[in-house]
């Protein structure tokens, strides 16, 4: 069984720039979550997708945003970057919404 | 609001001492909890869940978790600490019906051989 994959795993981009970073779901989840840690911090929740609709949303600008493909894979989508949007992006999947999350290995990203 | 909190941000421990790591949640409805493991290196692996039932839940690599519902508590215990424990611990709660995963700052701890 595959686990959750994410690309790229680093990632260098300047303020003001977009970048997309793309999840894979384990086998057999419909569901993946996307959040952000920063260092030395928990992840924060951005948002969830479920059957290619976005389902819930934390405390993050309308620049962040995502799609969900039929086949349950994911981006994350980041628009005008700023410098405090330098974290590691974590990529959760689970069977359902309300079911164990499942994380990936994250993409590091640093914004100069 | 929803928050779970970890008071322990760094623990030193030696070889084959116990473990408790506390892990207390603020919520208004049933509550899920989880409790996640980041390996040097490695990505948040699970630990062990409280879903319902018997509070005290058993994970992975001999850990186990106890639910206290009156104390809004779900702390972290292993009877014995390998230096191979040495990661950073994240408690996290899902409430029913959300679907966001709250996560406490997490707790680094180190295992002295």
């Amino acid at each position: 069984e595959t686990g959750v994959t994410q690309s790229p795993t680093h990632l260098i981009k300047t303020r003001g720039q977009q970048v997309t970073l793309r999840c894979s779901s384990q086998s057999g989840h419909n569901t993946v979550s996307w959040y952000q840690q920063a260092l030395g911090q928990g992840p924060q929740f951005i948002f969830q997708y479920y059957r290619e609709e976005e389902n819930g949303r934390g405390n993050f600008p309308p620049r962040f945003s995502g799609l969900q493909f039929p086949n349950y894979s994911s981006e994350l989508n980041v628009n005008a970057l700023e410098l405090d949007d330098s974290a590691l992006y974590l990529c959760a999947s689970s069977r359902t919404e309300q079911e164990t999350q499942y994380f990936g290995p994250g993409t590091r990203l640093l914004v100069l | 609001a929803q928050s779970v909190s970890q008071h322990n941000h760094h623990v030193i421990l030696s070889e084959a001492a116990s473990l408790e790591l506390g892990c207390n949640y603020s919520y208004g409805g049933t509550v899920n909890l989880f409790w996640y493991v980041q390996y040097p290196g490695q990505h948040l692996q699970l630990l062990l869940k409280y879903f319902s039932g018997d509070p005290l839940v058993k994970g992975i690599k001999g850990f186990e978790a106890e639910f206290i519902k009156s104390k809004f508590s779900f702390n972290l215990r292993k009877p014995s600490v390998q230096w191979s424990d040495t990661a950073e611990y994240f408690c996290a709660g899902l409430v029913t019906g959300r679907r966001a995963l709250t996560f406490g700052s997490g707790t680094r701890l180190q295992v002295q051989p």
